[in-house]
């Protein structure tokens, strides 16, 4: 199993707060992701990196913001959390050079509920 | 952008085979992966094809015709543990795996 662990796995927080989600990877892969996951639409990227300090947006990239400052670790922000928001969120890897060709790895996803 | 259409649910029987269709519209293509979700747990990689054919991977096996834009995921004898939703995903090009997920197809083993 790839080394990704994301916290918090699961979280209750109030419309309006801050809100940051980590994801953790002892793979060492370049890049990572940040899906969520809704009833009728499926996984959706929100953000993804190719590596440290690069990041772009995804689908679904409003309202959140990213940053790499390691190879490891990929954070997720809610700037002002709203109940749209509400998801469970994956963090997912590959590299290029690995297994299948960009085959995505995933973490076991941390749920938000936002009130 | 992408459209991904597959059907929602399904459900067979033990011991059975199943064919999951999925049918794209991309603007970009670099292979189609195949997931596989149990309930409340994350998606784990199934299958991936980059050429038009049939990949067989023991009980799984995956088909692409890239000019038709059509895939499909064959599951021979079924199992009880074979429930779950089975995610497909074209590759949107370049070499960032950016995947574009349909919404599943939810697949219910029966005795």
């Amino acid at each position: 199993d790839a080394g990704i662990t994301q916290s918090p796995r699961h979280k209750v927080t109030e419309t309006g707060t801050p809100v940051t989600l980590r994801c953790h990877q002892t793979e060492n892969h370049r890049y990572m992701y940040w899906y969520r996951q809704d009833p009728g639409h499926g996984l959706r990227l929100i953000h993804y990196s190719y590596g440290v300090k690069d990041t772009d947006k995804g689908e679904v990239s409003d309202g959140y913001s990213v940053s790499r400052s390691k190879t490891e670790d990929f954070l997720l922000t809610l700037e002002s959390a709203t109940s749209s928001q509400t998801s469970v969120y994956f963090c997912a890897i590959s590299d290029p050079g690995q297994g299948v060709t960009g085959e995505l790895f995933f973490g076991e996803g941390s749920r938000l509920t936002v009130l | 952008g992408q459209n991904i259409d597959q059907p929602t649910e399904m459900t067979a029987t033990e011991g059975a085979i199943v064919q999951i269709n999925c049918t794209y519209q991309t603007s970009g293509f670099n292979g189609l992966f195949w997931y596989q979700q149990h309930a409340g747990e994350a998606p784990t990689f199934l299958s991936y094809n980059v050429l038009d054919g049939l990949e067989e991977k023991g009980r799984f096996s995956s088909f692409l015709s890239r000019s038709k834009g059509y895939s499909y995921l064959l599951l021979k004898e079924l199992q009880m543990k074979d429930s779950a939703s089975y995610l497909c995903a074209p590759g949107g090009g370049g070499t960032a795996s950016k995947l574009t997920f349909g919404t599943g197809t939810r697949l219910q083993v029966t005795l």
